[in-house]
């Protein structure tokens, strides 16, 4: 079935990078767009940026800019999202998800997500 | 920047009740409005695209509509699954991003 899978949960220190993967199945990686999402606990969905793992290009909310970096490995069809200089403010769970299946004359709904990738940061 | 205000946030209603929800936002996004559902330690599902387009395997129980600024999404009588939290989102260009809205909760009275 149609699905993305993270990796796991990490625990990382105040400066420290920490790198999330994604990895899809069940249907063709480079079709679709990935978006990351955060969620801090207790709080709604924060957008990251997208990737098209066709092109590489990416796109990120100007809240991470410098500080975000979004790659994929098309052979293994992982895409993986990159953020430096962590501070507990980045404390969350991160989420990867599909865009691409429901776009009439614009493409933002995300129909697949992963399970999640808590992100701790504490020292 | 677009905000997507939600109201209300909380909505305290029984089984087999209609709910109402809301997702005002500050400037026209046309009908490029989407909703999800989050229930605890879950990701976000997606409900409706395009303001008022049921996402594949979506109850007939959940409608959205609206355009322009104001959108309402309705379930139109609870089942237990359906408690969690409801967000709408939209996508803005200037500067490029996608917005969610604040949320709202809807529990059991």
């Amino acid at each position: 079935q149609v699905q993305l899978v993270q990796s796991g949960a990490e625990v990382k220190k105040p400066g420290a990078s920490v790198r999330v993967s994604c990895q899809a199945s069940g249907y063709t990686f480079s079709s679709y767009d990935i978006n990351w999402v955060r969620q801090a606990t207790g709080q709604g969905p924060e957008w990251i940026g997208w990737m098209n793992p066709n092109s590489a290009n990416t796109g990120h909310a100007q809240k991470f800019q410098g500080r975000v970096t979004m790659t994929r490995d098309a052979s293994i069809r992982t895409a993986y999202m990159e953020l430096t200089g962590l501070t507990s403010e980045d404390t969350a769970v991160y989420y990867c998800a599909r865009v691409g299946a429901y776009c009439s004359g614009d493409c933002y709904a995300m129909d697949v997500w992963g399970q999640g990738t808590t992100v701790t940061v504490s020292s | 920047e677009i905000v997507l205000t939600q109201s209300p946030a909380t909505l305290s209603l029984s089984p087999g009740e209609r709910a109402t929800l809301s997702c005002r936002a500050s400037q026209s996004v046309n009908n490029y409005l989407a909703w999800y559902q989050q229930k605890p330690g879950q990701a976000p599902r997606l409900l409706i695209y395009d303001a008022s387009n049921r996402a594949t395997g979506i109850p007939a129980r959940f409608s959205g509509s609206g355009s322009g600024t104001d959108f309402t999404l309705t379930i139109s009588s609870l089942e237990p699954e359906d408690f969690a939290v409801y967000y709408c989102q939209q996508r803005s260009y200037r500067p490029p991003r996608l917005t969610f809205g604040g949320g709202t909760k809807v529990e059991s009275k």
